[in-house]
């Protein structure tokens, strides 16, 4: 049972256009999602989160959107830049997230992204 | 640098043999984590540890142990690997950060 999908595989995008990458979920318990970037022979990095109260959320070229009606969230990096071709994972930590630890984290399949010069 | 290391980086086996990977942080987080990453199915929860002795199973377990006998060290060890534990498995600490997972560079096995 994927709680966390990632319906594309792959995606190109020109250099300085915007990219948008996908994310649904079906645990509608789920209250707090992260983005994780990874570059190959590299472990996952954190990039972005957002909690389910807030439907928008902004760090420089990355804005993370939700809409948890629609269980749907997505990535927007506007420009796109060659720096930026990675793998790109979303996340969701178990339902009633702390600052405690303990955040087991279902991740989704991944999509990778490819800026082209 | 998160101060977390991972031993092997790379290790090739034969079926049936026993691999035992290392995860070692320097930061004194409780919980750690052990996934293991593959085509189509992203990262997925092996094994978790919360404490000194203390750990528990994730989603993909089977065939899968771990052990904590130091905050600093979480092994995960395969019996007798199979050639479908062939992955690149990844360690992780939890500095209680809502889910901000830092990440070892991973260990790639191949089973033959």
């Amino acid at each position: 049972d994927q709680q966390v999908k990632q319906n594309s595989p792959s995606l190109s995008v020109q250099e300085g256009r915007i990219s948008i990458l996908n994310c649904d979920y079906t645990n509608s318990m789920f209250d707090y999602f992260l983005w994780y970037k990874k570059y190959p022979a590299e472990g996952p990095t954190f990039l972005i989160s957002i909690s389910s109260i807030k439907d928008k959320n902004e760090d420089g070229r990355f804005t993370v959107f939700l809409n948890k009606s629609a269980k749907h969230l997505s990535l927007h990096i506007v420009p796109s830049q060659p720096g930026d071709s990675a793998v790109y994972f979303c996340a969701a930590p178990r339902p009633g997230i702390s600052n405690f630890g303990n955040e087991k984290l279902t991740f989704g399949t991944g999509t990778r992204l490819t800026i082209i010069p | 640098d998160a101060g977390i290391t991972q031993s092997p980086r790379h290790k090739v086996t034969e079926t049936g043999t026993p691999v035992t990977l290392r995860c070692h942080q320097t930061e004194n987080h409780r919980y750690m984590y052990w996934y293991r990453q593959d085509p189509g199915h992203g990262l997925r929860l092996i094994h978790y540890s919360y404490g000194v002795k203390d750990t528990d199973k994730g989603e993909v377990s089977d065939g899968y142990s771990v052990s904590r006998s130091k905050t600093e060290d979480f092994l995960l060890t395969l019996e007798s690997a199979t050639s479908s534990q062939t992955s690149v498995y990844f360690c992780a600490i939890d500095p209680g950060r809502g889910g901000e997972l830092f990440f070892g560079e991973g260990s790639r096995l191949t089973v033959l």
